[in-house]
């Protein structure tokens, strides 16, 4: 059945080392979404694309984020450098908008980062 | 702006009994609302939505959810809660004539006991 996937489950690394992490949203779906997801935080969104096009960054530290998507199958978000304060999950979501937008999101399972 | 406040950090009840997990919004136009779940180390699943028509909606897993426009509330609902329940639940909002972006709430953590 037809599900957001998301790539590395798991990520460890260095202060410093740019983190990758990558997306694939449900065939079809137009509309892509990051969120980062802590404890302390709760959920927020980070960015959001619709066919592909970059609707709303604003979450998201311009600095040293960025958000592309380079294709319809393909959702990516980099970290350059990584910081301690970046670890958390980052989830890819993706839905289908029509009109105005009441449909649901499918989320993926997630990419948990540590930054050491 | 839009917003949406979730209350209750944690809700317990015990198994058999009814569930509430309150969730408030505020939009300036009308609202698209809807009830997500996650589950320890997932993603969050959704679980209902409400558009427009009958306040009262039906979701998955027995849960439905009143939609109250002159308190601006969305509470959830299950008549009877089992222990599988036991998740982390938000509610989230998006103003109809916006684009796509929602706002999600803090989030309920709810815990069935046996």
């Amino acid at each position: 059945d037809a599900r957001v996937t998301q790539t590395p489950r798991h990520k460890v690394t260095e202060m410093g080392q740019e983190v990758t992490m990558r997306c694939q949203p449900i065939l079809g779906h137009n509309t892509v979404f990051w969120y980062r997801q802590t404890m302390m935080q709760g959920l927020e969104l980070l960015a959001y694309f619709r066919n592909r096009a970059p609707l709303d960054d604003s979450g998201m530290p311009k600095d040293r984020f960025s958000a592309e998507m380079p294709d319809a199958t393909l959702a990516t978000l980099k970290i350059q450098p990584s910081e301690p304060r970046d670890s958390a999950v980052y989830f890819c979501a993706s839905g289908l908008t029509r009109g105005q937008g009441s449909d649901e999101q499918f989320f993926g399972p997630g990419t948990r980062l540590t930054v050491l | 702006a839009q917003s949406v406040a979730q209350p209750e950090d944690q809700v317990n009840v015990a198994e058999g009994n009814p569930l509430t997990v309150k969730c408030t919004y505020s939009v300036s136009g009308n609202p698209y609302l809807f009830w997500y779940v996650q589950y320890p180390n997932r993603g969050l699943q959704f679980l209902l939505k409400y558009i427009t028509g009958d306040n009262l909606v039906k979701g998955s897993y027995g849960f439905e959810a009143e939609f109250n426009k002159s308190q601006t509330s969305f509470h959830l609902k299950k008549p009877s809660a089992l222990v599988s329940d036991s998740a982390l639940y938000f509610c989230a909002v998006r103003e109809y004539s916006s684009a796509s972006k929602i706002i999600f709430g803090s989030g309920t953590r709810l815990s069935i006991r046996p």
